[in-house]
């Protein structure tokens, strides 16, 4: 079945440093969703990509779909406290209301 | 801001019991899910709801599980003989199409 891999599994950081999570998948994806998970919290939708080749920014957070639709990125510049949580990554095929989340990276930041 | 609701909070129950968690999506949305998520780990896809029926189910939805909207309101998800491995978080999302949005959970103890 579909599976999606997202590296790094964990992330430590230092407050103002950069970070970035990958998401890969080995089938093409109709699309791609972002979702951040706070401690303790429920996931949170960030972003939906659709295009090949897509870049979306939000502030700090910046996201990328593969040019090939099997990989993506988020990308976030200048950390802060705040963007503490696990971050994951969901597609669904197309067609389908079958959405898999990718085994997501928890990003700690250091203050 | 509306947002899905989700009771209760918190089940404990004993192996071989059947569960019922209760869900109340946003009003105006038409697909509705249900996510589990053990602790620590990725959330895993059960079952997505469209028109008055399942549209995807995955793997781990089997007979034990079902899912009905019993008054166009509620969204439920009931599980007929609880196991072990069902200890998890459960979590309901509703959609108007793309962006889910997703409720605070149910955390389910089997013991």
């Amino acid at each position: 079945g579909q599976q999606v891999m997202q590296i790094p599994q964990y992330q430590h950081v230092q407050e103002g440093e950069d970070f970035t999570t990958y998401c890969n998948s080995s089938t093409t994806l109709s699309n791609i969703q972002w979702y951040k998970q706070r401690p303790g919290g429920h996931p949170v939708f960030l972003i939906q990509l659709v295009k090949s080749g897509e870049v979306k920014k939000q502030k700090r957070l910046t996201f990328q779909f593969g040019e090939a639709k099997k990989n993506s990125s988020l990308h976030i510049t200048a950390t802060q406290t705040t963007d503490v949580g696990t971050y994951f990554c969901a597609s669904s095929t197309s067609g389908t209301y079958k959405y898999i989340f990718g085994t997501g990276t928890r990003l700690k930041v250091l203050a | 801001e509306p947002e899905v609701t989700q009771t209760p909070s918190h089940q404990v129950t004993q192996m071989g019991q059947e569960v019922i968690l209760r869900c109340v999506p946003i009003s105006n949305h038409l697909y509705f899910y249900w996510y589990r998520q053990i602790l620590g780990q990725k959330v895993e896809f059960l079952v997505s709801f469209y028109n008055n029926e399942i549209s995807e189910k995955s793997e781990i939805f089997d007979d034990q599980f079902s899912v009905e909207r019993p008054d166009g309101s509620n969204f439920t998800l009931k599980i007929r003989s609880t196991k072990l491995e069902d200890s998890a978080m459960y979590f309901c999302a509703s959609s108007g199409g793309n962006e889910q949005f997703f409720g605070p959970g149910t955390r389910l103890t089997v013991l």
